[in-house]
């Protein structure tokens, strides 16, 4: 299977850490997302990448929050001195090239953060 | 501006019997809608999506779901509930002049009853 893959699936850790995520697209989709999903909600979107380049960032995404995708491939999600309102599952997604709004974002299984 | 509304977090329906989950949106431009589905601890799933063809869609499981522009609606349907159907669904609307950005829905949890 050569799905979204996202690391860790969990992670727990103390307020003030930091901590990363990686996630590993689909080979050949150029287009990375990354959502945020809390307790009851859907997933909001937290910034978007095409190749290495990020195009959009969230209001969501505070200076606390960093998102890398070196080389286009696969892309890091950090946080930095975590907060327990940081505690969600994110998501990453990937699509393939072209067909702008229309084309389908396959998601990871996400990885879940608690903050204690 | 987009937003999506989704009526009832909390479906329960009975295995055999008709399930409808309902989605309204908005949007400035005309746009993509889709539904995906959620099991615990999972990642979502593309159910089916409108794309301006059809208003009628079908996916996968057999689901499918109808726009209507008039309503502003992309309401899901299943004519027979499975235990399996049991999870989270979520609408979602994307513009037609963006990159695939997402705008989803508070989701509706469906509990299916023997």
């Amino acid at each position: 299977d050569t799905g979204v893959s996202q690391n860790p699936r969990h992670k727990i850790t103390k307020r003030g850490q930091n901590v990363t995520f990686r996630c590993d697209p689909i080979s050949e989709h150029n287009r990375l997302y990354w959502y945020r999903q809390t307790l009851g909600q859907g997933p909001e979107f937290l910034t978007y990448f095409q190749n290495e380049a990020q195009l959009e960032k969230s209001r969501l995404l505070s200076d606390r929050f960093s998102a890398e995708r070196p080389k286009g491939s696969f892309s890091t999600l950090e946080i930095q001195r975590t907060e327990q309102g940081d505690s969600a599952m994110y998501l990453c997604a990937s699509s393939p090239p072209g067909g702008g709004g229309i084309t389908e974002a396959f998601f990871g299984q996400g990885t879940r953060l608690t903050v204690v | 501006a987009q937003s999506v509304t989704q009526l009832g977090s909390h479906v329960s329906v009975s295995e055999g019997a008709l399930v409808l989950l309902r989605c309204n949106y908005s949007s400035s431009v005309p746009p993509y809608l889709f539904w995906y589905v959620q099991y615990p601890n999972q990642g979502l799933q593309l159910l089916l999506k409108y794309t301006s063809a059809a208003t009628l869609v079908k996916g996968i499981n057999g689901f499918e779901a109808e726009f209507k522009k008039s309503e502003t609606s992309f309401h899901l349907t299943k004519p027979s509930a499975h235990m399996s159907d049991a999870a989270e669904y979520f609408c979602a609307v994307s513009r037609t002049d963006s990159w695939g950005k997402l705008q989803f829905g508070a989701g509706t949890q469906v509990v299916v009853t023997p």
